[in-house]
């Protein structure tokens, strides 16, 4: 099946810094990505729509100016958590359609990050 | 108004027997997809069974099964012959919306339930 890699997957970092996550589809095109966040024993929340070449779509609640997406390319989208405080310490996980959007064919996950903010 | 319930944080099975993970959904859509996915400690969703609305045959994938009532609004997950690997939590999942939409891929995720094989 369809692959996509995330990069890193586990990030401790100071108060104030910003990290970035990697969200790469190895072996098909994604002109659509999704990020999820998730705190721990708990579901996932649906963050933000990544769109190939287009501004990131985001979910009610969701600052996108602490979270900011790009979809540079056709397999790449990255997810900046700016000046990470303590409590976005949380694990971050993003997927992809594998046919697009047009099929009813699987989505596929990265292997998510778990991010520690100190 | 909650979309996809998952009732049982908690379940426990003996190795070898089979197992019932309950999901009821809502949505006003004809057209929508179920998805059950497994997370085990480590993190990852895997991908188990998919479901969709005008599928007439249940789902079938190995050892899991998806029991879909639609007039119910249920899609149960039954994982026969239980292995010690199964134990993870298990996510049931709703994809509403026709092919093509720009929102098509969007999840919306139950709570979840914990599944704990015995030996």
């Amino acid at each position: 099946g369809a692959v996509v890699s995330q990069h890193p997957s586990r990030v401790i970092c100071k108060s104030g810094t910003s990290v970035k996550i990697e969200c790469r589809s190895l072996d098909f095109q994604a002109t659509t990505m999704f990020w999820y966040r998730q705190f721990p024993k708990q579901s996932l929340m649906l963050m933000a729509t990544s769109n190939e070449g287009s501004k990131a779509t985001y979910e009610q609640g969701v600052e996108k100016d602490k979270f900011l997406i790009n979809h540079a390319s056709l397999t790449l989208s990255t997810l900046t958590v700016t000046s990470a405080h303590p409590e976005d310490s949380s694990f971050y996980i993003c997927s992809a359609p594998e046919g697009g959007l047009a099929t009813n064919e699987k989505l596929f996950f990265g292997s998510g990050t778990q991010l520690s903010v100190l | 108004a909650q979309k996809i319930t998952q009732t049982q944080p908690g379940m426990f099975v003996q190795e070898k027997e089979a197992v019932t993970l309950d999901c009821t959904y809502d949505t006003s859509d004809q057209s929508y997809g179920l998805f059950w996915y497994k997370q085990p400690s480590s993190g990852e969703m895997i991908f188990l069974i998919y479901q969709g609305s005008y599928d007439e045959q249940n789902a079938t994938e190995g050892r899991y099964s998806l029991n879909f009532q639609k007039a119910r609004k249920s899609a149960n997950l039954v994982i026969s012959a239980s292995q010690l690997g199964d134990s993870a939590m298990y996510f049931c999942a709703m994809r509403e919306g026709k092919a093509g939409g720009t929102s098509y891929g969007k999840l919306t995720f139950g709570q979840g339930t914990i599944l704990t094989v015995h030996p």
